[in-house]
């Protein structure tokens, strides 16, 4: 069966600082992978995705970027964290372009 | 205009009753549909696609109207344990072509 790990699971970061969020499957290969981000009481936002190593999507202009140097890795970035970085970072998978979507246990992250 | 988009409740409905949401979407084209459910401060979990002709998994009963561009979930004899958030789903085809409702607040009171 296939697992999807994210850590850490909360962080609280102060502004300016950098970010490094990690998500890894196991049990499949070659997944669709996804970042989203989630703010308090709102819906989710895609924010990259990845069709395979090396291949990265950008949906929404920020100061985050994503990286997936390993088929079943996928990093979220950033170099310096804003106040508005602040939420709930979700890492998903798919099998293919119509399937449904698996999301990681997600990382909360706070930026003070 | 919204992709896909859900009525936010939040619905309180008695143990034992039956409740009902519905989501609308924008894209005639859309080719995969989904119900998710997702607890407070948690990741969303599947917990049902919908297909043409309708399916039902125990107490939840989903179904797609092409037509009215509509898709429902029904859930019978709510239990405690049913109070979450329900996020609809929508695919329009392509890797970023996964839209998600807002979500509608479930509450079961005892």
């Amino acid at each position: 069966s296939q697992t999807i790990h994210q850590w850490p699971a909360t962080l609280v970061q102060p502004v300016g600082s950098p970010l490094s969020l990690e998500c890894t499957v196991e049990g499949t290969s070659n997944p669709n992978l996804y970042w989203y981000r989630q703010a308090a009481g709102r819906g989710l936002q895609l924010l990259f995705y990845s069709v395979g190593i090396g291949q990265i999507s950008s949906e929404v202009p920020q100061n985050l970027s994503a990286s997936r140097p390993q088929d079943r890795q996928f990093i979220l970035s950033s170099k310096k964290l804003l106040l508005s970085d602040s939420g709930f970072y979700l890492c998903a998978w798919s099998w293919g372009n119509y399937n449904e979507q698996f999301f990681g246990p997600g990382t909360r992250l706070t930026v003070l | 205009r919204k992709e896909v988009e859900q009525d936010p409740g939040p619905f309180n409905v008695p143990e034992g009753a039956t409740v009902a949401f519905n989501c609308t979407y924008s894209n005639s084209a859309s080719q995969s549909f989904f119900w998710y459910r997702q607890d407070c401060r948690k990741e969303p979990k599947l917990l049902m696609s919908v297909y043409s002709s309708g399916n039902e998994d125990g107490r939840f009963t989903a179904q797609l109207n092409r037509a009215s561009q509509y898709i429902s979930l029904l859930i019978r004899d709510s239990k405690l344990s049913d109070s979450a958030t329900y996020l609809c789903v929508v695919n329009e085809g392509g890797a970023n072509n996964l839209f998600f409702g807002t979500g509608t607040r479930l509450t079961v009171i005892p």
